[in-house]
Parts: C-alpha cells; structure tokens; sequence
C-alpha cells in the first residue's frame, strides 16, 4: 500500500532557531499533500495545503512566514518552522492523497518538535 | 463551517465486549465521513469512509459504522473488542468536491480506546 514517511520522527532545537520536516510518498506520487498539527490529547488541526508548482495554501490564523512550505517534487514536501519558540512545540503530521480520492489520505507517522 | 464532535475523550473496554464510538458532525449538506485510528509511532489509518450509498459500512480489523442524517451521527462499533484495538480514534468530515477547502478533513478530538484483558 501506500506510505508516506516523515523525517526527523523527533527534534529539539533551541528557540529562534529553525527547523526542517521532511514528508514523503515512497511509492507514489502526490502533487498534493497536508500538513497537520496535533497538541496532546487534541485533534488534528489542518495547517497547509502544499501543492507542488505552486504556493502552498494555509489556513486561516496560520502564519505562513512562520511555517514554510515547500514541495520541491511529486514525492517530497517540506515544513520549516522558522525562528521557533516554545509554543510551536507539538506534533507535526503530513499525509498525501492516493489514486483513488483526495479524501483516502495516507498518514506518515508524524514529528515530534520540542522547542527549548 | 464543518466540525465534528467526539463525546467520549476516553473509554475503558474488557476484551470480548462490545464497543461503540460516537460521532456528531455539523455539515450543510451531506458530508463524507472518515474513521482513523493512530497508534503510537504509527500514522493514522483509515479505518473506513462513507461517501454515499447503503449507510452502514463496513471496514477493516472488524470494524463498522452506520451514517444517520436524522442524528448527524457516525457512530463506529465492533461486536468484540481484541487487545490489539487500543489507540485512539478519530472521526473526520471532509468537504464536497467544488468546495473551497476541497480536500480538507476536519478532525475530532479523538477518543481513546483502553482494552483491559
């Protein structure tokens, strides 16, 4: 089946510093993917929608200069806090759509981000 | 805006018993609806999905769900619960295709699932 893996699985960097997540479709393509955040004992709160040739697409009450969205290829996206503080801390999830339906999303196994 | 409800941030089952999950969404017209479960250091799976057709659906590991509109209900069950099942569970309504947030799933906050031996 599909798999979508993550790179770093967990980070601690030092605040104002900036840190990169690595989301990839192994074994197909996705010219969409999602980027997620989860705090604990919460849901999944849609971030962005990265598209690849083109701007990503954020939501509202995201700061799209604070997360920076890449899709540099059909098989890679990439989300970079940057000058990252505290309260950015959380679990950072991506997932890509297969062949079938937009909405048969694969999930990879998430980032954990620590800011200290 | 689309959301969706899960009552229950916690339930305690034995293994054996029967289980069932509720979910409320709130959506202009009808929705899709999805089941995922996360496990630990796993991503989340799909469980099963309704898009339309008979309201009862079948899924994966045993699982089924039934799609009432009178209720604006998505309750998941399983007629017996194995050890294997905790982890937590999370309903999400994605919009209609020609929406602006084409794609989009929103999420539940989740209900975890203990199995107690």
């Amino acid at each position: 089946g599909a798999v979508v893996s993550q790179h770093p699985s967990r980070v601690i960097c030092k605040s104002g510093t900036s840190v990169k997540i690595e989301c990839r479709s192994l074994d197909f393509q996705a010219t969409t993917m999602f980027w997620y955040r989860q705090f604990p004992k919460q849901s999944l709160m849609l971030m962005a929608t990265s598209n690849e040739g083109s701007k990503a697409t954020y939501e509202q009450g995201v700061e799209k200069d604070k997360f920076l969205i890449n899709h540099a290829s059909l098989t890679l996206s990439t989300l970079t806090v940057t000058s990252a503080h505290p309260e950015d801390s959380s679990f950072y999830i991506c997932s890509a759509p297969g062949l079938t339906s937009i909405y048969e999303q694969y999930f990879g196994p998430g980032t954990r981000l620590t800011v200290t | 805006a689309q959301s969706v409800t899960q009552p229950d941030i916690h339930i305690t089952v034995s293994e054996g018993a029967s289980l069932e999950l509720r979910c409320n969404y709130s959506y202009g017209a009808t929705p899709y609806l999805f089941w995922y479960v996360q496990s630990p250091g796993q991503g989340l799976q799909l469980l099963l999905k309704y898009f339309s057709g008979d309201t009862l659906v079948q899924g994966i590991k045993g699982f089924e769900a039934e799609f009432k509109r009178s209720q604006s209900s998505f309750n998941l069950r399983k007629p017996s619960v194995h050890w294997s099942d905790a982890a937590e569970y999370f309903c999400a309504v994605g919009e209609l295709a020609g929406g602006t947030s084409y794609g989009k799933l929103t999420f539940g906050q989740g209900t975890i699932l203990t199995v107690h031996p």
